[in-house]
């Protein structure tokens, strides 16, 4: 199992281009979530989605869209990129049932708008 | 609103210490509360988690304790050795999870 996958792990843009972080995971969970990680700083929630066709907003949404037309699939987009967007992504799922309360993690996708 | 934060944003300890990392949480419906570590340029690492309805519970080298009396929760951590050397974060579950700002623990040789 290749557990959370996120694409691509690097990429850099210029202010107002648009992009796409792609976030995929084989393990059948219901939920899935993007956080943006700042130097320095803890993991905010941008977007989340509790199973196919649905998303919510996080702490920090704005600037922000996502999809979830596959349950394996979570999209983060930008629609016009700006500097303070500059972070590290990361995707994460997890289960809300169960025995256990981990959320699994992707290596994270490093940002920067310049 | 939901928030979880920490006490301490770091700790230096002498390794073979044992070390004990605080967090505050707000969200009494919390159902489980989890610790990551993360090193440097690398993503979160699960290291553990409680559910709401234990106080206590023990891994390999560490213990988290968790007071719903006062909304606390903690990470022992024995022995301290330097590969330990991390920024550490609680996490609080309802539907969502929401993180602390961090507490960075230095192993001191």
């Amino acid at each position: 199992n290749a557990g959370v996958t996120q694409t691509p792990k690097f990429r850099v843009l210029k202010t107002g281009q648009s992009m796409t972080l792609l976030c995929a995971q084989d393990m059948n969970h219901e939920y899935m979530y993007w956080y943006r990680q700042d130097p320095g700083m803890g993991l905010r929630l941008i977007h989340y989605s509790v199973g196919e066709g649905t998303t919510a907003k996080g702490e920090v949404p704005d600037g922000y869209n996502v999809s979830r037309l596959k349950k394996q699939n979570f999209l983060l987009g930008l629609e016009s990129a700006a500097p303070s967007q500059t972070s590290v992504y990361f995707c994460a799922s997890s289960w809300m049932k169960g025995t256990s309360g981990e959320l699994f993690f992707g290596e994270g996708s490093r940002l920067t708008v310049l | 609103g939901e928030s979880v934060g920490l006490h301490l944003p770091t700790l230096s300890v002498q390794e073979g210490d044992n070390s004990i990392i605080n967090c505050a949480y707000s969200n009494s419906a919390s159902d489980y509360f989890i610790w990551y570590k993360q090193e440097s340029g690398k993503g979160p690492q699960f290291i553990i988690d409680i559910r709401s309805n234990m106080d206590k519970r023990q891994g390999q080298r560490v213990t988290v304790l968790l007071n719903k009396t006062v909304k606390h929760l903690s990470l022992q951590i024995a022995a301290t050795q330097p590969g330990d050397s991390a920024v550490y974060f609680c996490a609080e579950r309802t539907y969502k999870y929401i993180f602390g700002t961090g507490t960075r623990l230095k192993v001191l040789a």
